[in-house]
């Protein structure tokens, strides 16, 4: 079974520019997650879809954060305009269903670190 | 807000020997699930075990296992036989479905292995 994909894996930016990052979730997964996490903390969600619909985007800067999940299958997340402290690892996850309550898990991908110069 | 604290930033043990990491957290919910998720340097975050509050006994996989004192809001990982693939940074989680869907993470422990 493929696990969640990321891309790219590493970008580098100026402040005030823009930036997207990818994320196709398991197959058959109706939750996707994306989370932020700073260097030396541990992740914090930004948003959470249910199949197209979101469930959670109460932490997600929407001044400058967006994320759209169109087809409920792959996601975007963009940044516009980056500033310095969006410098982070951008993880995305994925499950079955939405929350943790039965036997389900998060499963995360490999992550995108994003430095904004 | 439930909050999950992890006090120790790096922790070393020597191959063989076994490790416990420490977790408190914060809740006035009564149900609730525990996670512990291991980060090696590729970024990936894996799951190494989990624990239903409504259990009394305790999760074990393998070589890990937890030791849950929910009264005392406590939920440590004990790493037996540690072998140098152990060596990651290891999260401590928390999520309630009745208070958001959102897992709360603590800041980590960086676990050396040493040979």
């Amino acid at each position: 079974e493929a696990g969640v994909a990321q891309s790219p894996r590493y970008k580098i930016i100026e402040k005030r520019q823009s930036v997207a990052f990818w994320c196709n979730p398991i197959s058959g997964h109706a939750t996707l997650y994306w989370y932020q996490q700073i260097l030396g903390q541990g992740p914090k969600l930004l948003i959470q879809f249910q199949n197209n619909g979101v469930v959670d985007d109460s932490q997600l800067p929407k001044d400058r954060f967006s994320a759209e999940r169109l087809k409920g299958v792959d996601s975007t997340l963009k940044i516009q305009p980056a500033k310095l402290e969006d410098s982070a690892v951008y993880l995305c996850a994925s499950s079955l269903e939405p929350g943790l309550g039965g036997t389900d898990t998060q499963y995360f991908g490999p992550g995108t670190r994003l430095t904004v110069l | 807000a439930q909050t999950v604290t992890q006090s120790q930033p790096e922790m070393s043990v020597q191959e063989a020997e076994t490790v416990t990491l420490s977790c408190t957290y914060d809740t006035s919910e009564s149900d609730y699930y525990l996670f512990w998720y291991k980060q090696p340097p590729s970024r990936q975050m894996i799951l190494v075990i989990r624990q239903e509050a409504y259990k009394q006994q305790n999760a074990t996989e393998n070589r890990f296992s937890v030791n849950f004192q929910k009264a005392a809001k406590s939920f440590s990982l004990k790493i037996s036989d540690s072998q140098l693939g152990d060596a990651a940074m290891y999260f401590c989680a928390y999520y309630c479905g009745s208070a958001g869907n959102m897992l709360t993470f603590g800041g980590g422990t960086r676990l050396m292995v040493k040979p």
